[in-house]
């Protein structure tokens, strides 16, 4: 399929380690913030979501920090995989709520062996 | 489980022409969501619709119109088509509209 994000920046990382990908949201109104991540050809996959009164939130192998006082979201990725490289949008709900999201530009995760 | 499904997943069209997009949900969700992403952005929200009735609009011109049908399906059309119109056209669903929503994989239109 198409490639997503011809020019987006680009983490590169070996496999194994834990990948780290920042976002900086723009909307101190925005109750949710949601990380998708892209295959090429593919929709956004919805991985996790933190809404705005928590700090921190787990998953499998992911966690989501949230530091409000600087508007910053992060995706933290551990024992990354070669399934993991794609590009991972951060998103926002504004005022809108869940299902209107304000996206960010997104990050290109590379994995090598 | 079916997905999101979005139909046709390629489509050229030429300048002043007009196009429909449609879209069918997850089973069960009553909430469809449009958004236009452009090569190496993000998605941008167009619209959106619970219920049959629209619950938001992004900032698209007059063009972009949808519409959410009795089996929750929805059609996105755009008049009068621009250059600037080519991008990947994503659907995605949610179950009320206050829950994280699930992407089809998205309609690629192509404008000559």
């Amino acid at each position: 399929g198409e490639s997503v994000g011809l020019h987006l920046p680009t983490l590169s990382v070996q496999e194994g380690d834990n990948s780290i990908i920042n976002c900086a949201y723009s909307n101190s109104a925005s109750d949710y913030f949601i990380w998708y991540k892209q295959e090429s050809g593919k929709g956004p996959q919805f991985i996790i979501d933190i809404r705005s009164n928590m700090d921190k939130r787990q998953g499998q192998r992911v966690t989501v920090l949230l530091n409000k006082t600087v508007k910053h979201l992060s995706l933290q990725i551990a024992a990354t995989q070669p399934g993991d490289s794609a590009v991972y949008f951060c998103a926002e709900s504004g005022s809108g709520g869940y299902n209107k999201l304000i996206f960010g530009a997104g990050t290109r995760l590379a994995v090598h062996p | 489980d079916a997905g999101v499904t979005q139909s046709p997943t390629h489509l050229i069209k030429t300048r002043g022409q007009q196009v429909t997009l449609r879209c069918s949900p997850i089973s069960g969700h009553k909430s469809v969501s449009w958004y236009q992403q452009v090569l190496g952005q993000g998605p941008q929200f167009i619209f959106q619709y619970y219920e049959k009735e629209e619950r938001g609009r992004g900032n698209f011109p007059d063009r972009f119109s949808a519409r959410q049908f009795p089996n929750y399906s929805s059609e996105l059309n755009v008049n009068a088509l621009l250059l600037g119109d080519s991008a990947l056209y994503l659907c995605a669903s949610s179950l009320t509209g206050e829950e994280p929503q699930h992407f089809g994989d998205g309609t690629r239109l192509s404008i000559l």
